[in-house]
């Protein structure tokens, strides 16, 4: 699976938009985005995913630039229940079972400022 | 629909003691995994299994073992604790996206 880079941490005003960016510059051309966040040592929670096209759901909103090296990850309205690390992976769809080692690393901590 | 559970939430061990994870998911998933995550790390893949019966290693498999005997259940067993196993263990089940058990929290003295 390819690499990613995250920053360590962030900082949003609550009401805000958080933009969490996510380099993958090595992404394989059947190779998806998702993004997880984990709240206080919780198990991590699916928020998106996409291939190459934006996406968009109730929790966010999901960009990707045009040559899929990098992307980003909009909540609208950061709240203050949204503070949390969150992870982007690149991976193959799961049907694809392959050689499935997926590794999380270290993601981005962000906090809502209220 | 309970989605991922696993058994126990907490547990303490002495060094050289085995015992089993517990992971069951209802949602007839395929593809189960099990992940440790050590204080201010991501989470690094255990062992895998694409189906019962098939089972295969993660990045970090040495110390543990698994089995998959039906498509449910996925149980982890540490065989020798060590205190480097002292860890939070995440259990998960993929469909379409990845959703991942509450944890069971692991110390080993």
């Amino acid at each position: 699976d390819a690499k990613t880079t995250q920053p360590t941490s962030m900082d949003c005003a609550e009401g805000r938009a958080a933009n969490l960016p996510c380099n993958h510059s090595t992404i394989s051309g059947n190779e998806y985005v998702y993004w997880y966040r984990q709240i206080h040592s919780q198990g991590p929670q699916y928020i998106i995913h996409g291939l190459k096209n934006n996406e968009t759901n109730e929790m966010a909103s999901l960009i990707i630039t045009e040559d899929r090296k990098s992307s980003t990850l909009i909540l609208p309205h950061a709240t203050l229940r949204d503070t949390a690390v969150y992870y982007c992976i690149v991976r193959a769809r799961i049907s694809n079972f392959g050689n499935e080692k997926l590794t999380f690393g270290t993601g981005t901590r962000l906090t809502i400022i209220p | 629909n309970a989605g991922v559970t696993q058994t126990p939430k907490f547990q303490v061990l002495k060094t050289g003691q085995s015992m089993t994870l517990q992971c069951a998911q209802d949602m007839n998933h395929e593809y189960m995994s099990w992940y440790r995550q050590d204080p201010g790390m991501g989470l690094r893949l255990i062992h895998y299994s694409v189906g019962a019966g098939i089972t295969d290693q993660g990045e970090v498999p040495n110390g543990y073992n698994v089995s998959r005997s039906t498509t449910e259940d996925f149980p982890l067993r540490l065989l020798s604790a060590a205190p480097s196993q002292t860890s939070v263990y995440f259990c998960a089940s993929y469909g379409e996206t990845q959703y991942f058990g509450p944890g069971t929290r692991l110390l080993v003295l």
